[in-house]
């Protein structure tokens, strides 16, 4: 049962303009993460955040931005998007302030023109 | 080089017949899980394993530490087995989880 919920799961756009996805958790977790699933499937960490605490993974564009209004939120900003960013987002959640146990939702797929 | 290997990179399996995955590390590691990605992309959490073996319905997970490996056993495989077999390790908070590429597991009738 899905608990992890991702809008929009599909978007198509062109180089330049600015794409949010959204992400909300049901499950009283208290961090949340944002993930990119490449075309090789590799998928790889972006964001952490946890009580307000934000970590970064250094190779993370700054043209990507988190942002949360509460712990069940986390939405994703891209600010200027360029062909590379074409991807699979993937939000999760887990318990605590460790990784523990990891729940994803149904990915948003960002297609670059 | 990559911290998570996962063999094999991809399976053919006639339903019924038994498959063993086997994930090796090469970090030391605070836990390991196992994920299931359906072909379309969501993923589904089998097992959070930081030690020891797990079971749940048809499959068995096993967490060798010492050894820096995992495998995902599959008994009496069915078509909707079909699809992705991700190994993750967390090993530090602040890198989050890292995955491995997957088995892709493919099952016929």
């Amino acid at each position: 049962e899905t608990a992890v919920f991702q809008t929009p799961n599909y978007h198509v756009t062109q180089v330049g303009n600015e794409v949010s996805f959204n992400c909300k958790q049901t499950l009283g977790h208290d961090t949340m993460y944002w993930y990119k699933q490449d075309s090789k499937k590799l998928l790889k960490i972006m964001f952490s955040y946890n009580n307000k605490q934000l970590i970064v993974n250094e190779t993370v564009p700054r043209r990507f931005s988190p942002q949360s209004s509460d712990k069940a939120h986390l939405n994703l900003r891209i600010k200027s998007v360029e062909p590379e960013d074409s991807a699979v987002y993937l939000c999760a959640s887990s318990l605590g302030a460790g990784t523990g146990q990891l729940y994803f939702g149904e990915g948003s797929k960002l297609t670059v023109l | 080089g990559q911290q998570v290997q996962q063999s094999p990179a991809s399976l053919v399996l006639q339903e019924g017949e038994n498959a063993e995955l086997q994930c090796n590390f090469s970090t030391s590691l605070n836990s390991m899980q196992w994920f299931y990605q359906r072909p379309g992309g969501s993923l589904v959490s089998l097992f959070y394993n930081p030690s020891g073996t797990k079971h749940s319905g048809r499959l068995t997970s096993t967490t060798v530490i010492k050894e820096r490996r995992s495998s995902l056993h599959i008994s009496s495989s069915q078509t909707t087995d079909s699809g992705t077999y991700l190994c993750a390790l967390d090993h530090n908070y602040a890198q989050g989880l890292t995955f491995g590429l997957g088995t892709r597991v493919s099952v016929f009738p």
